[in-house]
This record gives C-alpha cells, structure tokens and sequence, in this order.
C-alpha cells in the first residue's frame, strides 16, 4: 500500500516571500500521479497542481512550482510571491496510474497547515 | 459548468441512526469518489464508483455502503451511526480515470450525538 508523509504540521510565511512545502511517498509502482490540494476555511478542495511520475520535468502553475525527486520519493511545494489568499490546509496526494486496481482512488498526507503573514 | 454539489451541507444526527448523503457531479463526469475527513485520521478514501459500479472500497466496515445512479450521482448511507463516524464528508468527481483532474464538492458536516 502506498503512503504518504507531510511532516510540516504547520509553516508560515511572511507576504510575497516564498515557501517551501515537504511531502514524501511510499509506493513500490513506477508509474503514479502526484497532486497537491489546497483546502480553505470554506473545506472546498482545491487542486493546485499535478505531476505525472514519468516526466521528469517539475510542474508549474504561475506562482506554484514543484521539486520532484523520483529516486528519493519526493514532491515539494514551492510558494513564490505568498499572497494571504494562499493561507490554507495544503494536501499532498497520491494517486496510482493503474486504473483496473486503483482507479481515482487518492492516498492524502497529514497536511500542512500554511499561514501567511502580512 | 456547475460545480459537484452535496446535499445536505450539514447533518445531526444521533448514535444508532442511519444517515444517507448525495452528491452530484459535475455534468459529464462517470465517476465519483467519496472521502472521510477527521481531525484524527486525516482523509480517508471510502469508495469510488464509475457507470454505476462500485470500482475500488477502502478500508471501511460494512456499516458504509454507496451506489450510483444512471445519471451519475451518488448516494453514501452509513447505518448505526456511531460518535466516530462524525466527519466531513466529501465527494469529488472526474471524467473518468488517468490524470483526469478530480473535482470536489463542498462536503456534508456530520455530526453524531
């Protein structure tokens, strides 16, 4: 069975500094999918960006990139130019790429709190 | 497009009672997945299901069932209802399996007394 680890309860950051996220994962399958989500006061999931495990380049989504280390089975948030609207419980996520067993099942780690301070 | 709603967004109910929640997907979506949220235990994933078949169970006792409909949507029913089974509950939705980003609803607050 996969795992997954976020071992930052907590972090903060001040305004449009940068922030990084840790998350790793267990998994003994060569070909999965990587997310994180962000979640809210409101609870509302929120995906904020993806990465397919065969792909060797990090994901990008405007001010939110990604550190991903295959070998050492490791998915890092970058945050850059935090803005308060960013505050929120962030997810990081594991989903298997073997549809038949797995389908779009998601494996979440503990979750890491984030505050923004202004 | 509208977004996977979840009805009710809150819910109170008492030890041994049953509670069933529904959840609509995005149109055009086949799949929907459900998941328990706890303080304690995080997220967990219940089930999912996909044209109506129930396609992957987590590690929950029998007391959670689902089924979907034609249309898609989805029902949870959790019967004798215990304190622990206080949770959010969430549904997400997506077109089908890959990287098909899943889609979640505001979740239904349970609470159990």
């Amino acid at each position: 069975a996969q795992t997954v680890t976020q071992s930052q309860p907590e972090m903060s950051v001040q305004e449009a500094e940068t922030v990084t996220l840790s998350c790793t994962y267990d998994t003994s399958e060569s070909d999965y999918y990587l997310f994180w989500y962000k979640q809210p006061p409101s609870r509302q999931m929120i995906l904020v960006i993806r990465q397919e495990a065969y792909k060797q380049q990090n994901a990008t989504e405007n001010r939110f990139s990604v550190n991903f280390q295959k070998a050492a089975k490791s998915f890092s948030l970058k945050i850059s130019d935090s803005q308060l609207g960013d505050a929120a419980m962030y997810f990081c996520a594991y989903r298997s790429a073997l549809r038949e067993t797995s389908g779009s099942r998601l494996t979440f780690g503990e979750g890491t709190q984030l505050t923004v301070n202004p | 497009k509208a977004g996977v709603t979840q009805t009710p967004r809150y819910l109170i109910k008492t030890r041994g009672q049953q509670v069933t929640l529904s959840c609509s997907p995005i149109s055009g979506h086949r799949s929907v997945s459900w998941y328990q949220q706890t303080p304690g235990q995080g997220l967990q994933f219940l089930f999912e299901y996909f044209s109506e078949t129930q396609r992957n169970k987590g590690n929950f006792p029998g007391r959670f069932s689902g089924r979907q409909f034609s249309n898609s949507r989805s029902e949870m029913n959790v019967s004798t209802l215990e304190l622990g089974d206080s949770a959010l509950y969430l549904c997400a939705s997506s077109h089908r399996g890959g990287l098909n980003e899943q889609f979640f609803g505001p979740g239904t607050r349970l609470t159990v007394l």
